[in-house]
């Protein structure tokens, strides 16, 4: 596609529920991204995929959250028993290499809001 | 670790002026590189303008120019001839040259333009 794509724009989950959100990069980009966003805050790492192999899952703030890219395209984040705190917004990034000077794509994210 | 401020939570600006958005990072590192960020409502992070720590010139995009003055662990961003469509949150964001891929970035600062 054109851009990154991320689905869906806007979640609401209960606390305990199990959330899914999906990141569809631009075609042949290798790295992908997931930064989390809090309100009135810069984002903040989570993990780096090259193709589908994850290389950095450091950001994960719990073992709550998953991350998977199996075919080295779509990725999906997942978080398992959401809490408050897990409130945020999710940004996708993708770039075509790992490559200091090749500039990111992000995705317009998913504002995911736990009640 | 590194660490990027952005000590100005809010600017304002006349439209059709100039205004500089502040931005002071630590690091020991010596090769790296710095970007500035916009983000609209939209949410989607839109690259503006990147500097590479080795080059002395300072970059420019159109009216987007930074003053990157290395010793003092300084990047600002400069927008002249402000434009309603600038209004947004602007982030500043380092990167190693190191590693291929985290961004570490400010709190951000939202920019409002008075018509």
């Amino acid at each position: 596609g054109a851009g990154v794509s991320q689905s869906p724009r806007y979640k609401v989950a209960k606390r305990g529920q199990d959330v899914a959100l999906r990141c569809d990069p631009i075609s042949g980009h290798v790295s992908l991204f997931w930064y989390q966003q809090a309100l009135g805050q810069g984002p903040e790492f989570l993990t780096y995929f090259q193709n589908e192999a994850q290389l950095d899952k450091s950001g994960l703030p719990s073992d709550r959250f998953f991350a998977e890219r199996p075919e080295g395209s779509v990725s999906t984040l997942k978080i398992q028993r959401t809490q408050q705190e897990d409130s945020a917004v999710y940004l996708c990034a993708s770039s075509l290499a790992g490559a200091p000077n090749y500039g990111y794509t992000f995705g317009s994210g998913t504002r995911l809001t736990v009640v | 670790a590194q660490t990027v401020t952005q000590s100005q939570p809010e600017m304002s600006v006349q439209e059709a002026e100039t205004v500089t958005l502040s931005c002071t990072y630590d690091t020991s590192e010596s090769d790296y590189y710095l970007f500035w960020y916009k983000q609209p409502p939209s949410r989607q992070m839109i690259l503006v303008i990147r500097q590479e720590a080795y080059k002395q010139q300072n970059a420019t995009e159109n009216r987007f120019s930074v003053n990157f003055q290395k010793a003092a662990k300084s990047f600002s961003l400069k927008i002249s001839d402000s434009q309603l469509g600038d209004a947004a949150m602007y982030f500043c964001a380092y990167r190693s040259a190191r590693s291929n891929y985290q961004l570490i970035w400010g709190a951000g600062t939202k920019l409002i333009i008075k018509p």
